[in-house]
């Protein structure tokens, strides 16, 4: 079993559509939570960090379960823009030593 | 922009030939990294420096070897490349967030066809 597993996908939404995306760890001992975008043939970039109350950045919201080890994603009003892969990140460790990447989960928004 | 750059960012090359990626960055980050992202795998870590001459091996590291001679550059070679080698490679700086502890900045990345 992967230390972090994703969905993933595709999922096909059209434009303006709320779409979730859920993101599971198996490391109970897990100190950080992110979410990075990645669009087609390019590096990853940090979209979120994940706080275990709760955080929103305009039409993006994650959250944080730590009791059930599972992290979210939900992107609402979806934009053609939003096409990309993206990956949950577990850091392990209290410093950005010890990153680890689910697979992904690919978003298709369509006009 | 953490300023990394990476070099070359396409290259194709046969097996059992030596293979050697440069990571440049300019803002004197000592923490430094090396990734491989292969379809259905998330990016793993392959080796990573904690400063000049200081290095660890990730989670994949055989057939891979680094060096630090300067803080802004970070090799990585393949001693000699195989079929599995092929990848897209990324190196990553760590990035230290103010308000949740710290993760990591990617380079664009380098694709390696080993035929």
């Amino acid at each position: 079993r992967k230390e972090v597993e994703q969905d993933p996908g595709p999922f096909n939404v059209p434009e303006g559509a709320t779409v979730a995306f859920n993101c599971t760890y198996s490391n109970s001992a897990s100190q950080s939570f992110f979410w990075y975008r990645q669009d087609c043939r390019k590096e990853p970039k940090l979209l979120m960090s994940v706080y275990s109350s709760g955080n929103e950045d305009g039409r993006f919201t994650a959250q944080l379960n730590r009791a059930s080890q599972y992290i979210s994603l939900l992107i609402r009003d979806s934009k053609l823009s939003d096409s990309a892969t993206y990956l949950c990140v577990v850091n392990r460790g209290r410093y950005g030593n010890k990153l680890v990447f689910g697979a992904g989960t690919i978003l298709r928004v369509k006009s | 922009d953490a300023g990394i750059t990476q070099s070359p960012r396409h290259k194709v090359t046969e097996t059992g030939t030596p293979v050697t990626l440069r990571c440049h960055q300019t803002e004197n980050h000592r923490y430094m990294y090396w990734y491989r992202q292969d379809p259905g795998h998330g990016l793993r870590l392959i080796h990573y420096s904690y400063g000049v001459k200081d290095t660890d091996k990730g989670e994949v590291s055989d057939g891979y070897s680094v060096s630090r001679s300067k803080t802004e550059d970070f090799l990585l070679t393949l001693e000699s490349a195989t079929s599995s080698q092929t990848s897209v490679y990324f190196c990553a700086i760590r990035l230290g967030l103010a308000d949740l502890g710290e993760t990591q900045y990617f380079g664009p990345g380098t694709r390696l066809l080993v035929l």
